[in-house]
């Protein structure tokens, strides 16, 4: 098993641009998470999916973000326009069921100058 | 709203010293409690789970945990402590939609 793969591992964008983070969830995993890590606020829940549907987006930091999950096995977290605030590490995770753990991607180290 | 606590940022031990990180939750039910930890530019690793049955709960690594719901604790702990074990360990909450801790930074001493 692959595990959680992340694309790519290091994105460096200029202000203004789209940026697109990549996830593929483990097979047979029916709920996948996006997380962003920073100093300031830890790990924060960004959106998350069960069977390829949004259930709680709450943690969207503004319409600026967006995710989708157009099959089982990919999805993307879409930030337009990027702002230097944005620049963090975002996670992807996937598990089968929730009281089995969540099993993480290495992550996207974002950093918009 | 379920919500966890972690109120040590950074411990620092000696290896071979036995550890105990602290967790407290705040959560309606039943919690489901986990224990992550991170190595630097890595993601995260399930080191152990609780969600019902025996209080103490063994993980990987060596690692501990005790549920005490009459302090809403979850703490890890390790009777000793190796220096691979250098890392930011993350207490979490829930299920659907875990929340988690802010993270203790561990430093092992030589």
């Amino acid at each position: 098993d692959a595990g959680v793969i992340q694309s790519p591992r290091h994105e460096v964008t200029e202000m203004g641009q789209e940026v697109t983070l990549r996830c593929k969830p483990i097979s047979g995993h029916n709920s996948l998470f996006w997380y962003r890590q920073t100093m300031m606020r830890g790990l924060e829940l960004l959106i998350y999916f069960n069977n390829n549907v949004p259930i709680d987006d709450s943690g969207m930091p503004e319409d600026r973000f967006s995710a989708k999950m157009p099959n089982a096995s990919f999805s993307t977290l879409k930030i337009q326009p990027s702002e230097p605030r944005d620049s963090a590490v975002y996670f992807c995770a996937s598990t089968p069921g929730g009281i089995r753990g969540y099993t993480f991607g290495s992550g996207t180290r974002l950093t918009v100058v | 709203a379920q919500s966890v606590t972690q109120p040590d940022i950074h411990i620092t031990v000696s290896e071979g010293a036995s550890l105990e990180l602290r967790c407290n939750y705040s959560y309606g039910a039943t919690p489901y409690l986990f224990w992550y930890v991170q190595s630097p530019g890595q993601g995260l690793q399930l080191l152990l789970k609780y969600f019902s049955g025996d209080t103490l709960v063994q993980g990987i690594k060596g690692f501990e945990a005790e549920f005490k719901r009459s302090q809403s604790s979850f703490n890890l702990r390790k009777p000793s402590v190796h220096w691979s074990d250098a890392a930011e360990y993350f207490c979490a909450v829930g299920a659907s939609d875990m929340r988690f801790g802010a993270g203790t930074r561990l430093t092992v001493k030589p």
